[in-house]
């Protein structure tokens, strides 16, 4: 079946440091991929999303490259913020599995000053 | 989130009480998702509704646990018996073309 597996957190940097959270995922064919984010006290929200590979998704100063060789999504920043800090979690989605969403365990980030 | 609104927020219950969680989203979304997120865990997926169908309930952890939809629009998911193992965050998400939106969730804690 179709799974994500995400870096464990949490990660802990400081202000303008250098993001990657790994994730690599497991599917047959080609899902679409995303990053969703929770903010705390919020709700997930969707961050960044690729749909088909080499595609590059970008939002808020975060990237993720659809790699299918190596079937990974990691997501970057070049210079983090505090108020980056929250939960970020990687998934995919694939049609033929009815639409729903597969998640990562989700990565916790905190942002020092 | 916008377009998905849940009730209760928050909802603490008894052990052994009977539950209902409800989704209500904006109207032109055929698939609607029921998602767990306890604790330190990630997102749990338990059913996905197509209309008022549901064509994968395989994520429903027992029997103590079903869900309808109506009129294409309202869900709700009722558990049965609660078990303190059912505390979560119980989310529901739309489906958009390529992504999902979400509702802020219901808080459960089963004391």
């Amino acid at each position: 079946g179709n799974s994500v597996t995400q870096m464990e957190g949490p990660v802990t940097l400081s202000e303008e440091a250098f993001l990657t959270i790994n994730c690599t995922y497991t599917a047959t064919g080609y899902p679409s991929l995303f990053w969703y984010v929770q903010y705390p006290g919020e709700g997930l929200q969707l961050l960044l999303k690729a749909t088909k590979a080499d595609d590059k998704g970008s939002n808020k100063g975060f990237e993720a490259t659809y790699r299918k060789e190596t079937t990974s999504f990691h997501l970057e920043k070049g210079s983090v913020q505090v108020s980056d800090s929250a939960v970020y979690f990687c998934a995919l989605r694939k049609k033929s599995s009815g639409d729903k969403l597969t998640f990562g365990t989700g990565t916790r980030l905190a942002v020092r000053p | 989130g916008a377009g998905v609104s849940q009730s209760p927020s928050n909802k603490v219950t008894e052990k052994g009480k009977d539950v209902e969680l409800r989704c209500d989203p904006i109207s032109g979304h055929t698939a609607l998702y029921w998602y767990r997120q306890s604790l330190g865990q990630g997102l749990e997926f338990l059913i996905y509704f197509q209309g008022n169908s549901a064509p994968d309930k395989s994520g429903l952890p027992s029997d103590r646990f079903s869900a309808e939809r109506t009129g294409g629009s309202v869900s709700t998911l009722t558990i049965q018996r609660t078990q303190q193992e059912d505390s979560a965050v119980y989310l529901c998400a739309i489906g958009g073309n390529t992504e999902a939106f979400f509702g802020q969730g219901t808080r459960l804690t089963v004391v």
